[in-house]
């Protein structure tokens, strides 16, 4: 199975300013059909998940633009340009290049510092 | 609007079984390939598996942890997923999600307890 591994676990921040989130793959995600298949998702406390971003880069519909996505082969990372109060949670990127399993890094956790 | 709404959860003994339910609506539910996605107490998103639309096979794969005693299958008539949970144990408390991918649900628990 791909494992993901997330850096940091735990992300304080001070509202207004960035904040970035590693995830590594134990293996390229790129699939055979040209795509790159690593998602990034946000569970608030007490909700459900909600998908931010899919395949690297592009934005859910609804999602604000402070949220970007990037990388390539194993390293991606995840970007909030000005952190808000409403985006304290915890963020999590799967992978399903390479499935079954889906396989989902360990969380990070954000809070306002 | 895409809905997605689980039912089912609940208390367990260790050895039971429980169906989950997943209603959905919103979207084309006969051409959606459906996943189920748990979470233990306190703990991080753990796949469960996921069925193809018929169209596409209608098969369903698993993880490795509940393979053999868990079974998803779907009603297209009703656009309804379920998940039957056999030979439940403590390690399968949790909530669970149906999701599309892009959609999740609100979750339904399930606690395996003696």
């Amino acid at each position: 199975d791909v494992v993901m591994t997330q850096s940091p676990l735990s992300l304080p921040v001070t509202l207004g300013q960035p904040a970035s989130i590693s995830c590594r793959s134990s293996q390229s995600l790129v699939h055979s059909d040209g795509n790159t298949y690593l998602h990034w998702f946000q569970q608030r406390p007490g909700q459900s998940p909600r998908r931010l971003i899919y395949r690297v880069s592009n934005r859910d519909s609804g999602v604000p633009d402070r949220f970007s996505g990037s990388g390539s082969g194993t390293d991606f990372t995840l970007e909030i340009s000005r952190v808000e109060a409403e985006d304290v949670g915890v963020y999590y990127c799967m992978q399903n290049a390479h499935w079954p399993p889906w396989t989902f890094g360990q969380g990070t956790k954000v809070e306002i510092k | 609007e895409v809905q997605l709404v689980e039912s089912g959860g609940g208390l367990v003994r260790p050895g039971g079984s429980l169906r989950l339910s997943c209603a959905a609506s919103g979207f084309t539910f006969i051409n959606a390939w459906m996943t189920w996605v748990r979470q233990a107490p306190g703990k991080g998103l753990e796949w469960v598996g996921r069925i193809k639309s018929k169209s596409d096979g209608g098969t369903a794969d698993y993880a490795a942890p509940v393979k053999g005693r868990f079974t998803i299958s779907r009603d297209d008539s009703k656009t309804t997923l379920f998940l039957q949970m056999n030979s439940l144990t403590t390690e399968d408390t949790g909530m669970y999600y149906c999701s599309t991918g892009a959609y999740w649900g609100q979750g339904t628990l399930v606690t395996v307890s003696s």
